[in-house]
């Protein structure tokens, strides 16, 4: 299995535009997570689906960030408009159902100007 | 790496020697434990994990530690090697499946 599979692995965007992260679980894998990572706050959750279905983004930090899983091999966190502050490394990480151990992706480095 | 310029505490350990990488959790209904660890440029990898009906658990070269009564976790790797020299993260599990991760410990190994 080629692992979580997460892209673009970096991305410089000015401030306003429209980012996209793009995240593929590990097939078998029926949870998958979106975190971020900061210097200051360490690694933060922001939303978690099961089965497909958002069941918690009290992490999602304001209205500009979205997240979605149209189907069980994909997913995206879409930040819109992006500010600097959003600047971070984005991780996905998926697991099974019943087995905790998560894995994570390589991560997106998101940079805004 | 993702962690560069931030004061996390650190570990210098010499090659060859153990080390012991500490973490306290907050939540005492938390029923499963992960250490991971993450190299520069890369994701968070699983180490080693324990539940909460265990208080110690081995690996190859790595044993993690559990004391209830003072929410406390530990990492102890044996022989440390250069490839060792990474962040070091605790993570506890709560509520359904979700993972709240400690704010990491460096390690770095002198040759």
């Amino acid at each position: 299995d080629a692992g979580v599979i997460q892209s673009p692995r970096h991305e410089v965007t000015e401030m306003g535009q429209e980012v996209t992260l793009r995240c593929k679980p590990i097939s078998g894998h029926n949870s998958l997570f979106w975190y971020r990572q900061t210097m200051m706050r360490g690694l933060e959750l922001l939303i978690y689906f099961n089965n497909n279905v958002p069941i918690d983004d009290s992490g999602m930090p304001e209205d500009r960030f979205s997240a979605k899983m149209p189907n069980a091999s994909f997913s995206t966190l879409k930040i819109q408009p992006s500010e600097p502050r959003d600047s971070a490394v984005y991780f996905c990480a998926s697991s099974q159902q019943g087995n905790y151990g998560y894995t994570f992706g390589s991560g997106t480095r998101l940079t805004v100007v | 790496g993702e962690n560069v310029g931030l004061h996390l505490p650190t570990l210098s350990v010499q090659e060859g020697d153990n080390s012991i990488i500490n973490c306290a959790y907050s939540n005492s209904a938390s029923d499963y434990f992960i250490w991971y660890k993450q190299e520069s440029g890369k994701g968070p990898q699983f180490i080693i994990d324990i539940r909460s009906n265990m208080d110690k658990r081995q690996g190859q070269r790595v044993t993690v530690l559990l004391n209830k009564t003072v929410k406390h976790l530990s990492l102890q790797i044996a022989a440390t090697q250069p490839g060792d020299s990474a962040v070091y993260f605790c993570a506890e599990r709560y509520g359904n499946n979700r993972l709240a991760f400690g704010k990491g410990n460096q390690v770095v190994v002198i040759p």
